[in-house]
């Protein structure tokens, strides 16, 4: 089955530790996003990407750094720079062709908790 | 201003009741605009795309006016089941690539 995949579900985390959320797809999709999602709030984007090797910082990008190494993955470090870190973070992909009404598809989300 | 503006709600409407949420967008440049419903805690799903001649889809309707900078959704006879959030799509093509940026969600319950 295809489709972009978050691990892991729940996460926990001591406060200053670096923590990696993954996220992977095999849709052959060619952009990437990562987003938070704090609660009863809409989601902020933190980064995207559309090419291997290329990535572009999004709105709130501080405190956390990605890679773009293969096409199919897009893992997210939420580092101890990162004031409050406790969220929901999504991961989406989407293809890119000249037809701009293309869906975003979304994994189920990593829920990180820093204590 | 905020680059894609909602009201946050809720709304509380009666079972069959028509309901609808605007959405606003500050960059004239936006390319193209779509409607995702997220359940709770839950990740958004594609509601609809929203088409400059305006689209429907069953008791969906959707509509862009690109000069007024705002897209709207319509849900006639409202379904408990729509009960959700639901979160407006604007996509701009920068020169690092397609952003996808998220207004904040409106909150509808649909109520017996």
């Amino acid at each position: 089955d295809g489709g972009i995949t978050q691990s892991p579900k729940y996460l926990f985390r001591k406060e200053g530790q670096n923590v990696t959320l993954s996220c992977e797809q095999n849709l052959n999709h060619d952009a990437m996003y990562w987003y938070r999602q704090d609660p009863g709030q809409g989601l902020r984007l933190i980064y995207y990407s559309q090419i291997v090797n290329d990535f572009q910082k999004g709105d709130i990008a501080e405190g956390y750094s990605v890679s773009r190494e293969k096409k199919e993955s897009f893992p997210l470090t939420v580092t101890s720079a990162q004031k409050n870190p406790t969220a929901f973070y999504l991961c989406a992909s989407s293809i890119v062709t000249g037809n701009m009404n293309t869906e975003a598809f979304f994994g189920q989300g990593t829920r990180l908790t820093v204590v | 201003r905020k680059e894609v503006e909602q009201d946050p709600g809720p709304f509380n409407v009666p079972e069959g009741a028509t309901v609808a949420f605007n959405c606003t967008y500050s960059n004239s440049a936006s390319q193209s605009f779509f409607w995702y419903r997220q359940d709770c805690r839950k990740e958004p799903k594609l509601l609809m795309s929203v088409y400059s001649s305006g689209n429907e889809d069953g008791r969906f309707t959707a509509q862009l006016n690109r000069a007024s900078q705002y897209i709207s959704l319509l849900i006639r006879d409202s379904k408990l089941s729509d009960s959700a959030t639901y979160l407006c799509v604007v996509r701009v093509l920068t020169g690092g690539g397609n952003k996808l940026t998220f207004g904040t969600g409106t909150q509808l319950k649909v109520e017996l």
